[in-house]
């Protein structure tokens, strides 16, 4: 079993249209974070939260704790935003997380078409 | 303004010739990771270290060594490389802070195929 669930796998959208990816995790976690991967690119840090909610630009990243879940909101996407987004959590202590490992989703691959 | 950088990019290897990927950060963060990337899969992490001179093993191990002598510094090494270990491989840096809620600066990554 996954620890941490994206969902979709896979999201086609138009350009301009509002984006929602989510993601489920089943550990108790200190802190999520959202990751982007274009392709055969590196892999960038777009938020990191632990309640809430937070927004950088046009990316807005909200988390249930007590639900277990976060989601990731694009608004009037862009085809540059075209790329992997990787849902991870950094475990509490209690779930194993001293030496500050990430576990990974599998990520949701985003295509915005012009 | 480096942050975390991995060489080398690019390498493909024969079954069998070993190699060595370095991976080096400039933010003075105390921990580091090896990462594999493979498709239909998340990143899972093959060793990791929480401070110079230290290392542990991950999730996937084996095949692989580390060293961490130097606090910038993390390398991972192939001794016998197998085609099971084509992979994109990605270093990742941390800072300690309280309760590990700090943020983690990845690589560029290395595409590595054996032949």
């Amino acid at each position: 079993k996954n620890e941490v669930e994206q969902s979709p796998q896979n999201l086609t959208a138009q350009e301009g249209e509002f984006i929602t990816i989510n993601c489920s995790y089943s550990v108790g976690i200190s802190a999520l974070h959202w990751l982007q991967q274009h392709p055969g690119g590196g892999i960038v840090s777009l938020f990191m939260l632990s309640s809430g909610k937070k927004k950088h630009g046009r990316l807005i990243a909200t988390i249930n704790i007590q639900e277990k879940h976060s989601s990731l909101h694009i608004t009037a996407s862009h085809p540059r935003d075209s790329a992997v987004y990787i849902c991870a959590v950094s475990p509490s202590l209690n779930y194993g997380g001293s030496q500050g490992n990430l576990i990974f989703g599998k990520g949701t691959k985003l295509s915005v078409k012009p | 303004n480096a942050g975390v950088t991995q060489t080398p990019k690019f390498r493909v290897l024969k079954t069998g010739q070993s190699m060595t990927l370095l991976c080096a950060q400039d933010m003075n963060h105390e921990y580091m990771y090896w990462y594999r990337q493979d498709p239909g899969m998340g990143l899972r992490l093959i060793h990791y270290s929480v401070g110079e001179g230290t290392t542990a093993k991950g999730e996937v191990p084996d095949g692989y060594n580390v060293s961490r002598l130097k606090k910038q510094n993390f390398l991972l090494g192939l001794e016998s490389a197998a085609p099971s270990q084509t992979s994109v491989y990605f270093c990742a840096s941390r800072k300690t802070g309280t309760l590990l809620n700090t943020e983690a600066f990845f690589g560029q990554g290395t595409r590595l195929t054996v032949v």
